[in-house]
């Protein structure tokens, strides 16, 4: 069974931070690893997708990267903005369904 | 394109009430899907479909049911609501399977039963 986790919960850095968020997930046989920003009380927006086949996608100032064989994924951010603060959710794709097994989220707090 | 549409945004159930989610998207997509989040939790799937007139169990199903007339519209039902049911519920489509899909996200329906 496939599990996702998420270090750490929350992270508060100055503005200007380049910043690393770590997901893990125990079964390597995925899809796709997706990476999603949620603000409080609002619902998900996708930020990055990784095929199984790829090792790293980026957009703008995130860079996210797969690495299946060590069940691992990062998010990059740099030059970090009070604008990004928000959770983090990692969630691992795979099946003949493409079902999405979430982390548990990283809270991020840049501050100005 | 709406992308994908829930309502209500919020709701207020009684104990042993139902109700309906309404989700539809405009994306002509096959797949879609029901989520609900737990305060501090991640998503935990409640049922999915891969196309119209065919729906199957995800991890959380039990108290809720789906239907899947056309492509468009995927429905949850709550028969009689339990406080445990207090959550917030995603519905989230992608157009198939694979490598490189992608699942979009409504703006989510915050139910709470008291």
């Amino acid at each position: 069974k496939q599990e996702v986790t998420q270090i750490p919960a929350a992270l508060s850095v100055p503005e200007g931070e380049n910043l690393v968020l770590n997901c893990s997930f125990t079964d390597s046989a995925i899809y796709n690893l997706q990476w999603f920003r949620q603000d409080p009380g609002k619902g998900l927006t996708s930020l990055l997708l990784i095929q199984s086949s790829q090792r790293e996608q980026t957009s703008g100032r995130l860079n996210a990267s797969l690495d299946k064989s060590s069940g691992r994924s990062t998010l990059y951010i740099a030059a970090s903005q009070p604008g990004d603060s928000a959770t983090y959710l990692c969630a691992a794709g795979g099946g003949a369904t493409n079902k999405l097994i979430f982390g548990t989220g990283t809270l991020l707090a840049v501050q100005p | 394109n709406a992308g994908v549409t829930q309502t209500p945004k919020f709701r207020i159930l009684k104990i042993g009430q139902s109700m309906t989610l309404q989700c539809t998207q405009d994306m002509n997509h096959n797949y879609m899907y029901w989520y609900r989040q737990d305060p501090g939790m991640g998503l935990k799937l409640i049922y999915y479909s891969v196309g119209a007139g065919i729906t199957d169990k995800g991890e959380v199903p039990n108290g809720y049911n789906v239907s899947r007339s056309t492509t468009e519209d995927f429905p949850l039902r709550l028969e009689l609501a339990a406080p445990s049911q207090t959550s917030v519920y995603f519905c989230a489509s992608s157009f198939d399977r694979g490598l490189g899909n992608e699942q979009f996200f409504g703006p989510g329906t915050r139910l709470t039963v008291l």
